[in-house]
């Protein structure tokens, strides 16, 4: 099946510093990717996705570009907030299962 | 919306013993659920899928009688530890689908955590 690296934690970042979070994949087919947020004590929230090669993903000031060619999805964010604090998850879908990476646990502080 | 709770949050049990984890979708109806198991440090595996009325679909690895879903309403689905043991501690997490967005959109509760003694 397919699998998911991605970059470990925790990652600390002061206030409106850049974010860059790894994730590669390996996958047989052509998978839709996905970036989850987990809030503490919420369930994983879709944070961005996208379904095919360079396609890019945006939502809330993040964004990862689908790499076909380095089978990459990188998660950046310009200048993160101390509420974008959470653990983030990247993900691929294929047929109809997920696989998801170990997480990465951000924390912004002021 | 589309907001999934489960109950409870934590639970410690003694080996040998049999753990319910409700899984429940507030605001809409899932046609399919799933659920998965987190170790610390690793990926969230996916262990079975269950469809409202249905028997659950196992994953490959995962024993059916050692992990009992029942997914007997269109808001519900439990999932039974039975005959719990130490190496079952881990921490489990639902997701729900209501099948318009497709077999990619689920969304996904907060987890419950098992630790058995």
């Amino acid at each position: 099946g397919d699998s998911v690296t991605q970059m470990e934690g925790p990652v600390t970042l002061s206030e409106e510093a850049f974010l860059t979070i790894n994730c590669t994949y390996t996958a047989t087919g052509y998978p839709s990717l996905f970036w989850y947020v987990q809030y503490p004590g919420e369930g994983l929230q879709l944070l961005l996705k996208a379904t095919k090669a360079d396609d890019k993903g945006s939502n809330k000031g993040f964004e990862a570009t689908y790499r076909k060619e380095t089978t990459s999805f990188h998660l950046e964010k310009g200048s993160v907030q101390v509420s974008d604090s959470a653990v983030y998850f990247c993900a691929t879908h294929t047929g109809n299962q997920f696989y998801f990476g170990t997480g990465t646990s951000l924390t912004v502080i002021p | 919306g589309a907001v999934v709770s489960q109950h409870p949050s934590w639970v410690i049990c003694k080996s040998g013993t049999s753990v319910k984890i409700e899984c429940r979708s507030l605001d809409f109806q899932a046609t399919t659920m799933f659920w998965y198991r987190q170790f610390p440090k690793q990926s969230l595996m996916l262990m079975a899928t269950s469809n409202e009325g249905s028997k659950a679909t196992y994953e490959q690895g995962v024993e059916k009688d050692k992990f009992l879903i029942n997914h007997a309403s269109l808001t519900l689905s439990t999932l039974t530890v039975t005959s719990a043991h130490p190496e079952d501690s881990s921490f489990y997490i639902c997701s729900a689908s209501d099948g318009r967005g497709g077999w990619d959109t689920q969304y996904f509760g907060p987890g419950t955590r098992l630790t058995v003694l």
